[in-house]
């Protein structure tokens, strides 16, 4: 059975710090791995999505790394902004069931003015 | 439309009522997703669509929860004789492809509040 972890469960830092966010699966045999968003009372916004055959994806402050093997993936933020402050999830997408996303339970970011 | 459109944003309804949710997805989006996240937990799989049909409807959490698809476009989840624990925000999600590789996108959510 798959199973989807991010630690840490919530995170609280100043404006302006770098910071990685951690997601772990116990199953490698995924066919990729997607980075979500969420604003309180709102829907997920995708951030990234990294391919099993990839090793990470960008996209402007954020940069997402997938390691198949190990089971692990990490989003890192940089120079972190008020506006940043959100619910962050992980999920993938198994290779056995590849239509059903596996979420984790998220990390909650507030970023301090 | 743009992005995944549900309906009601809010629904508030008393024990034992049917309610129905709708989900219009991307256009041209094959594949449907039914999510159910609980407050202060994690997303809990429903249902998939993929064109009209089901394959998987393994996540529903009982029988009187069912969900359609027509014309390969909106759904509809419907819950019957409503519970307290049915309480949550349902959300709905597309993607492009059928297959595995599609990048999933996620409507605002329905949040059902059972009195």
């Amino acid at each position: 059975k798959q199973e989807v972890t991010q630690i840490p469960a919530a995170l609280s830092v100043p404006e302006g710090e770098n910071l990685v966010l951690n997601c772990s699966f116990t199953d490698s045999a995924i066919y990729n791995l997607q980075w979500f968003r969420q604003d309180p009372g709102k829907g997920l916004t995708s951030l990234l999505l990294i391919q099993s055959s990839q090793r990470e994806q960008t996209s402007g402050r954020l940069n997402a790394s997938l390691d198949k093997s190990s089971g692990r993936s990490t989003l890192y933020i940089a120079a972190s902004q008020p506006g940043d402050s959100a619910t962050y999830l992980c999920a993938v997408r198994r290779m056995d069931s590849s239509y059903k996303l596996i979420f984790g339970s998220g990390t909650r970011l507030l970023v301090r003015p | 439309g743009a992005g995944v459109s549900q309906s009601p944003s809010n629904k508030v309804t008393e024990k034992g009522k049917d309610v129905e949710l709708r989900c219009d997805p991307i256009s041209g989006h094959t594949a449907l997703y039914w999510y159910r996240q609980r407050l202060g937990q994690g997303l809990e799989f429903l249902i998939y669509f993929q064109g009209n049909s089901a394959p998987d409807k393994s996540g529903l959490p009982s029988d009187r929860f069912s969900a359609e698809r027509t014309g390969e476009s909106v759904s509809t989840l419907t819950i019957q004789r409503t519970q307290q624990e049915d309480s949550a925000v349902y959300l709905c999600a597309s993607s492009l492809e059928s297959m595995n590789t599609g990048e999933l996108f996620f409507g605002e959510g329905s949040r059902l509040t059972v009195l």
